[in-house]
């Protein structure tokens, strides 16, 4: 089996600030998912890539950047932290196409003073 | 573009009672996307409950079971007797070749003893 770490797992910033969350996976996949999870809601894409060096975005990607400069890790960054914003970020990965399984990471819970 | 509705909780039920949460698509750009329940028991992570990536097939998994029907253009989760472990939060998500996982807002179970 595999697994996926995310770090960190909660990340505090003020508002403004540029935040780096990331994610690894040693399952060997070739796609990779941010999501994102607000109280209340579903899981809102934010971007995802289905090989190293690409980005698809999703949903919410404006106010994000994303980079998969290796096959096994895919960071995300909040451009410009909203004051008062809390939600968990999800990362994910599926063996090789967005019809398969994911498998998740345990996530990073971001708060914004 | 691609969506899921389902249930909206939090849903109470009493230990050995049935359930039922309802989960409809839409998928635009495929005529049969794969379509998931994923479950989030407390303090774990997002995890695959089930899975049906034909139509007219049922899927099962820890007493639960969910029918692909394009008809209805549904998957809703069943089981015939709940118990207390099974309280968690639950996800219907679709996925497609050409576009990231959709899911839904996600149903809170809470099972009572």
């Amino acid at each position: 089996g595999g697994i996926i770490t995310q770090t960190p797992k909660f990340l505090i910033g003020q508002e403004g600030q540029k935040l780096t969350l990331k994610c690894q996976q040693n399952f060997n996949h070739d796609t990779m998912y941010w999501y994102r999870q607000d109280s209340g809601k579903g899981l809102r894409l934010i971007y995802y890539s289905i090989t190293e060096n690409d980005l698809q975005k999703g949903d919410l990607s404006e106010g994000y950047d994303a980079s998969r400069e290796k096959k096994s890790s895919f960071s995300l960054t909040v451009t410009s932290a909203q004051k008062n914003e809390m939600a968990v970020f999800l990362c994910a990965s599926s063996m090789t196409n967005s019809a398969e399984t994911l498998y998740f990471g345990s996530g990073t819970r971001l708060t914004v003073l | 573009g691609d969506s899921v509705t389902q249930t909206e909780g939090p849903v109470t039920v009493s230990e050995s009672e049935s359930l039922i949460i309802n989960c409809t698509y839409s998928a635009t750009s495929i005529a049969y996307p794969n379509l998931f329940w994923y479950v989030r028991y407390p303090g774990e992570g997002l995890q695959l409950l089930l899975k049906v990536i034909t139509a007219g097939q049922k899927g099962s998994s820890r007493g639960f079971e969910a029918t692909y029907n394009k008809e209805t253009t549904s998957f809703h989760l069943q089981k015939a007797s709940v118990q207390e472990s099974d309280s968690a939060v639950y996800y219907c998500a679709l996925g497609d070749h050409n576009n990231a996982p959709r899911f839904g807002a996600g149903t809170k179970l809470s099972v009572k003893p």
